[in-house]
Parts: C-alpha cells; structure tokens; sequence
C-alpha cells in the first residue's frame, strides 16, 4: 500500500499563474479531504469528497479555488490566478468513510506551493 | 465556529522523559478524539483515537479523555529523539455531516 500520493511535491508558481494539485487517495478509501497548512494558520480545512461527491467545501477560498474529484482514484485542487498569500503546504487525506466521526486520515507527504 | 485548544504550544523534554500534550474541545457534539503526528517533511499522521472516558494505552504513547470537561490529554513516557514532531488534536463534531477539527499543534523536542 504506498498511501496517499500526492504530486508534484514541490511546485513554483509566478503571480497570477495557474496551479493544479494532484492526489491519489488509498485504493478503498471512499473519502477525500484538502487542507492547506501554513505556519501562522496551521493546519486548515478545505474542502471533502465522499465517493467522489462533494459534501463540504466550507473552508474553500470563495474565488480562485476549486476541487474535483472526477473518479475515485484521483482527486485535483485547482488555483486560478496565484497570489503570494497561497504559498502553503497543500495537504490531502483520505478515509475509509466509517460514518459516525469516527474516520481516522491517512494523510500524504503535502504539496508545497510557492507562489512568486 | 468548532474550536479545539491545543497547550503548550511548544514542549521541551529530556530523552527518556515525560511529555504531556493538552486538548480542549470547544463542542459537546463531538464523536472522536485523535492525536496526529507530523514530522517535518511529512505529512501528519494518525497515532490513536479515543471515545471512552479514560485512558487508551498504546506502547509509549497514553490519552486520557474526560468527556466533562471535553478535554484529552496525551502523555509520551520514555521520549525519544524521534519523538521530536508537531503533535495535533482533533475532533470530529456531529454538524449534520460530521467536520473534523484539528488544533493548532504542540511542537515537541526531545533532547538527547
């Protein structure tokens, strides 16, 4: 099981630049979460798929940013228009979707996005 | 706005020392507690969750849940090295769908 996969690991944007975010969730894993994680933020919530529908996207930026999850092997956060406040490590994680809160995530190594 | 407290927000301990890690909830509605690890580099990952009031003991590593006082503490006896990490709590909270709330982390050095 090599868990979830997420590329490219590092990415370098210019200002105003497009940036598309890759994850492959753990085969079996019906849920998908997104959070960006920041030094002065911390670890934030953006979004969540269960079987490749959206459920939860409370904590996604209202411009800019977008999540899909077209088949149940990958899921994509997409930055239109990247502005240097996006720099972050972009975080995805997925879960058996237990029900009940009681799903434990496996998160994968993160994305850094540097946004120049 | 679903809340969870995390103290201290850094912790030094010497190896082979003991290590506690605080979290507070600030919803009743919660499900589950969990401690997540996260090495630089890495991504977080999980290392126990806990429901029951009490302690849950894995190896090295104990929680201890009050469910009254809506707070989970984590003890690490016998640090190590290795052990030196970004330790988050979360919890999930019954909204309808349930979200899952993570703390701002305890950043953890084990001094050799």
């Amino acid at each position: 099981n090599a868990g979830v996969i997420q590329t490219p690991r590092h990415k370098v944007t210019g200002k105003g630049q497009e940036a598309t975010l890759w994850c492959e969730p753990i085969s079996g894993h019906s849920a998908v979460f997104w959070y960006r994680q920041t030094i002065v933020q911390g670890l934030e919530f953006l979004t969540y798929f269960r079987n490749q529908a959206p459920i939860d996207d409370s904590g996604m930026p209202k411009e800019r940013f977008s999540a899909q999850m077209p088949n149940q092997s990958h899921s994509t956060l997409k930055i239109q228009s990247t502005q240097p406040q996006d720099s972050a490590v972009y975080l995805c994680a997925s879960s058996l979707d237990l029900g009940l809160g009681r799903d434990t995530q496996y998160f994968g190594p993160g994305t850094r996005l540097l946004v120049l | 706005q679903q809340k969870v407290q995390q103290s201290p927000e850094s912790l030094s301990v010497p190896e082979g020392g003991m290590a506690s890690l605080n979290c507070t909830s600030s919803d009743r509605n919660f499900q589950y507690f969990w401690w997540y690890r996260q090495h630089s580099g890495e991504g977080p990952k999980a290392l126990m969750s806990i429901f029951s009031d009490g302690d849950k003991k894995e190896g090295r590593f104990t929680a201890h849940l009050n469910k009254a006082s809506l707070h989970v503490s984590l003890h690490i006896r016998d640090s190590q090295p290795s052990d030196s990490a970004l330790y988050f709590c979360a919890v999930s909270v019954n909204t309808g769908n349930y979200k899952y709330v993570f703390g701002a982390g305890t950043r953890l050095k084990v001094i050799a």
